[in-house]
C-alpha cells in the first residue's frame, strides 16, 4: 500500500501569512493527489484535484503543486475562515489513503 | 442542488450489524463511482471502500480494516448507496460519510455524515 505523510501535523499562523503544507507519497503517484479542508463537525471540502486543479468556487489563494512523490498545498494569504484541518488523499491506487492531516490554528 | 444525505447511524453492540444509506439528488447518480469514508472521534479520515458504476459492473474495493465484514452496494433506480456493516467492532465507531467520485479523481461532493457508535 502507498503511504501519504503530511507535514507539519500542526501549524500555528497569523492572518495574512503564507502557509505551505507538504504531502509525501511512499512511491510515485504521478499527479493523482487531492487536498481537502475540514472544519470541526463538518464534512471535508475539496480544494484541489489531481495535484493542481483548483475546485470550482475555491478562492484563488489556495494552490497545489507537485508530482511523483512530493506535493504542496499553499495558502498565499491566510484568512480567518482558513483555520481548519487539511488532508491530502491518494487517487490512483487502492486503498485511497488519506494523509494524517495538518491542523492550522491561529497564532 | 447536488446533495448526498446519509442515514442509518446509531448505537450498536460489538458483534452487531448496521446498514447505512446515502441518498443522492441533483446529479446523475448512475454515472458516478461512490465511496464511503469514515472518521473516528478526534482522528483523521479513513477511506472505507468504493462501488464503481454500471459501466464498470458495480465492482467494489475495500480497505483491509473492513474487508470481509462490510459490503457496499447501490440501487441506481433509487439513487441510493448502502453500507452493510457486520461483525462490528468498537474501533468501527466513527462518523461515516458518503462521497461522489469518478475514476482517478477526488470526492467533489460529500454527505453530512452519520455517526455509528459500537459499544456495549
Amino acid at each position: 500500500d502507498i503511504q501519504l505523510t503530511q507535514s507539519p501535523s500542526f501549524l500555528s499562523a497569523s492572518v495574512g501569512d503564507r502557509v505551505t503544507i507538504t504531502c509525501r507519497a511512499s512511491q510515485g503517484i504521478s499527479s493523482y493527489l487531492a487536498w481537502y479542508q475540514q472544519k470541526p463537525g463538518k464534512a471535508p471540502k475539496l480544494l484541489i484535484n489531481v495535484a493542481s486543479t483548483l475546485q470550482s468556487g475555491v478562492p484563488s489563494r489556495f494552490s497545489g503543486s507537485g508530482s511523483g512523490t512530493e506535493f504542496t498545498l499553499t495558502i498565499s494569504s491566510l484568512q480567518p475562515e482558513d483555520f481548519a484541518t487539511y488532508y491530502c488523499q491518494l487517487l490512483n491506487s487502492y486503498p485511497l489513503t488519506f494523509g494524517g492531516g495538518t491542523k492550522v490554528e491561529i497564532k | 442542488e447536488v446533495q448526498l444525505v446519509e442515514s442509518g447511524g446509531g448505537l450498536v453492540q460489538p458483534g452487531g450489524s448496521l446498514r447505512l444509506s446515502c441518498v443522492a439528488s441533483g446529479f446523475t447518480f448512475s454515472d458516478h463511482y461512490m465511496d464511503w469514508v469514515r472518521q473516528a472521534p478526534g482522528k483523521g479520515l479513513e477511506w472505507v471502500g468504493r462501488t464503481r458504476n454500471k459501466a464498470n459492473r458495480y465492482t467494489t474495493e475495500y480497505a483491509a480494516s473492513v474487508k470481509g465484514r462490510f459490503t457496499i452496494s447501490r440501487d441506481d433506480s433509487m439513487n441510493s448507496l448502502y453500507l452493510q456493516m457486520n461483525s462490528l467492532k468498537t474501533e468501527d465507531t466513527a462518523v461515516y460519510y458518503c462521497g461522489r467520485s469518478i475514476p482517478y479523481s477526488a470526492h467533489d461532493v460529500w454527505g453530512q455524515g452519520t455517526l455509528v457508535t459500537v459499544s456495549s
